[in-house]
């Protein structure tokens, strides 16, 4: 199964900066995402990183407020940008095969705090 | 579009005894199933999984759920819980016809209780 490291852990930023979450997968996946959880929520697909080309985004989210980069196979960036109170939340990154019913495998979260 | 929903927030139950965690879905195709488990500043891991088959599956750590279709159920069960079993567990859907994107409920949290 597919490990997954990301970064940073947590963070506290002040409103209206910027942070980005790092995710490196130890092998090649087909699928990454990116989610967030808020507490009492489930949890909530913010998009799928494409490599090489934009990002696929749900409902609810826009590519100006949360870049997403996939320059390769292994690798994603998640930018959270103009950070307001509502952005705290823990970020989790995915990965899968893309091999149908293959099973999402998850990073530790990065815990964000906006103040 | 798919749905889930856990029908209870949190679950206390002291050590050693049996516990079912609840998840019912709504989809108009066929799905696959799964239950995930997180533990604190964790990530999720996956229990087990229900693509298609024996409609009771078995998991890591004792756990094992079974599949009713006629119900839209996925409950989880164990029989004899351990500290170590307390988390927050996540049911959660996808569409069977191809790679899909996962649907996940809102989440139970169990608490063991000495």
């Amino acid at each position: 199964s597919a490990v997954i490291s990301q970064k940073p852990s947590r963070d506290i930023c002040q409103r209206g900066t910027s942070l980005t979450i790092q995710c490196q997968v130890d092998s090649q996946v087909t699928m990454m995402f990116w989610y967030r959880q808020q507490p009492g929520q489930s949890l909530t697909l913010i998009a799928t990183a494409n490599q090489g080309s934009e990002a696929t985004y749900e409902s609810g989210f826009v590519i100006d407020k949360f870049p997403i980069s996939r320059p390769n196979l292994t690798f994603s960036t998640l930018t959270v940008s103009n950070m307001s109170p509502e952005d705290s939340s823990i970020y989790l990154c995915s990965a899968a095969t893309g091999v149908k019913g293959s099973p999402l495998h998850f990073g530790n979260g990065t815990r964000l705090t906006v103040t | 579009a798919q749905s889930v929903t856990q029908l209870d927030s949190q679950v206390p139950v002291f050590e050693e005894a049996p516990v079912e965690l609840r998840c019912n879905y709504s989809s108009s195709v066929s799905v696959y199933l799964f239950w995930y488990v997180q533990y604190p500043n964790q990530g999720l891991q996956l229990l087990l999984k229900y693509l298609s088959g024996s409609t009771l599956v078995k998991g890591i750590n004792g756990f094992e759920a079974e599949f009713n279709k006629s119900q839209t159920s996925f409950h989880l069960r164990k029989p004899s819980v351990h500290i170590s079993d307390t988390a927050e567990y996540f049911c959660a859907v996808s569409d069977s016809g191809g790679y899909q994107k996962v649907t996940f409920g809102i989440g139970t949290k169990l608490q063991v209780i000495p």
